[in-house]
């Protein structure tokens, strides 16, 4: 299953409302996570289940899902939140990441 | 608390062999699955390899099958990656990942360790 997840990167401000999008090839049901990633850093878990938010994890990050089509939003953007974002489907082995967004500084 | 130290990561020639392990702690190991993902420099996350808690199921990636296998040692709360068949396309960052459940996400991973594969 493929996950084109867009757009690759965005430059963004302090207070910005960012959304992200990954698309999957197939049905994967609810079966979406995903992740943070700053420099020489592991994943860190956002959201699984498409839009169950991790404890610890700000409210500010929001997930949605339509059909294959799946969102990540961060309603109001902190400075410590430029980062990598990646979705994963994990509906079916092998499993997959998308391309991954990188969220820089304007 | 839960903690995962990966392990084993070295410079190797292609065609070279290695085995990575995974040390869990903070949880009951044998009740979880668990898997491995890797990071090519400067490049996106991929996932590698699964496998059940019992050992009896595992799955992979098109790419490394039947040159990667996958184990656990719930004795000793480990898991393994043993790679063979090396190329420069397995140089990565590979890091062992736990989930809560099916659909709950990886929450804790380890650290990482860089596999080179160069001649």
């Amino acid at each position: 299953i493929q996950l084109t997840q867009s757009p690759s990167s965005l430059s963004a401000s302090v207070g910005d409302r960012v959304t992200i999008t990954c698309r999957a090839s197939q049905g994967i049901s609810s079966y979406c996570a995903w992740y943070q990633q700053k420099p020489g850093k592991a994943p860190k878990l956002l959201i699984y289940a498409a839009s169950t938010l991790q404890s610890g994890v700000p409210s500010r990050f929001s997930g949605y899902r339509s059909g294959t089509d799946f969102t990540l939003t961060i309603s109001s953007l902190q400075p410590e939140d430029f980062a990598t974002y990646y979705c994963q489907q994990l509906n079916s082995y092998p499993q997959s990441f998308g391309g991954g967004t990188k969220v820089e500084i304007k | 608390e839960v903690q995962l130290l990966e392990s084993g990561g070295l410079l190797v020639q292609p065609g070279g062999s290695l085995r990575l392990s995974c040390a869990a702690s903070g949880f009951t190991f044998s009740s979880y699955a668990m898997s491995w993902v890797r990071q090519a420099p400067g490049k996106g996350l991929e996932w590698v390899s699964g496998i059940s808690s019992s050992g009896a199921g595992t799955y992979y990636l098109d790419s490394v099958k039947g040159r990667f296998t996958i184990s656990r040692d719930n004795s000793k709360g480990t898991l393994y990656l043993l790679m063979n068949s090396l190329s420069a396309e397995d140089t990565a960052i590979y890091y062992c990942a736990k989930a809560d459940g099916y659909n709950y996400g990886y929450n804790y991973w380890g650290q990482g360790t860089l596999v080179t594969v160069s001649s």
